[in-house]
């Protein structure tokens, strides 16, 4: 069956430095690939998505490339503030859009002044 | 965003007693929901899907009758861990999508429930 390979964590960064959360996957056929961020108290929020090889999806400086020859989809962000201390998910879904998503087991990053 | 409203944040039971957890949708009529799980050190994992009006598709593994689904209307659904016992101790979460397919889903906060 489909899965997602994450990162466990915790992490912690200082301020400004680089990130990288890897995500490897395993499914059949071509699955759209996700990021999601749950900051503390709140709901899993979408935080980038790709839906074809060689797609990149980005925001909030955050990006992530679909890559079928190694099935990843890491999570980069090049400088990070205190602001995206959260949990990330690596997801997909085999199913086009986010209906019936697999889940990575999340990893806590906490950014630190 | 739309907003996804779940309650309780937590929960603390007997053994032997029935839950019941909400999820909302507060500016969006939701024709889908879905329920997930999270024990400890693992990955969310689907327990069901439910469309509004109609009976909920569970995922292989979970029980239909110790976890009752109801989205009765299109901004509501419940679920109901029913007899809970320590081993449903886990995070639930629920997420709502505003059409039948292929758009974003929401999430709620979730809810962390222990039994005792």
């Amino acid at each position: 069956g489909n899965s997602v390979t994450q990162m466990e964590g915790p992490v912690t960064l200082s301020e400004e430095a680089f990130l990288t959360i890897n995500c490897t996957y395993t499914a059949t056929g071509y699955p759209s690939l996700f990021w999601y961020v749950q900051y503390p108290g709140e709901g899993l929020q979408l935080l980038l998505k790709a839906t074809k090889a060689d797609d990149k999806g980005s925001n909030k400086g955050f990006e992530a490339t679909y890559r079928k020859e190694t099935t990843s989809f890491h999570l980069e962000k090049g400088s990070v503030q205190v602001s995206d201390s959260a949990v990330y998910f690596c997801a997909l879904s085999d199913q086009g859009g986010s209906e019936k998503l697999v889940f990575g087991k999340g990893m806590k990053l906490t950014v630190n002044p | 965003g739309a907003v996804v409203s779940q309650h309780p944040s937590w929960v603390i039971c007997k053994s032997g007693t029935s839950v019941k957890i909400e999820c909302r949708s507060l500016d969006f009529q939701a024709t889908t929901m879905f329920w997930y799980r999270q024990f400890p050190k693992q990955s969310l994992m689907l327990m069901a899907t439910s469309n509004e009006g109609s009976k909920a598709t569970y995922e292989q593994g979970v029980e239909k009758d110790k976890f009752l689904i109801n989205h009765a209307s299109l901004t509501l659904s419940t679920l109901t861990v029913t007899s809970a016992h320590p081993e449903d101790s886990s995070f639930y979460i629920c997420s709502a999508r505003e059409q039948p397919t292929n758009t974003e889903a929401f999430f709620g906060q979730g809810t962390r429930l222990t039994v005792v």
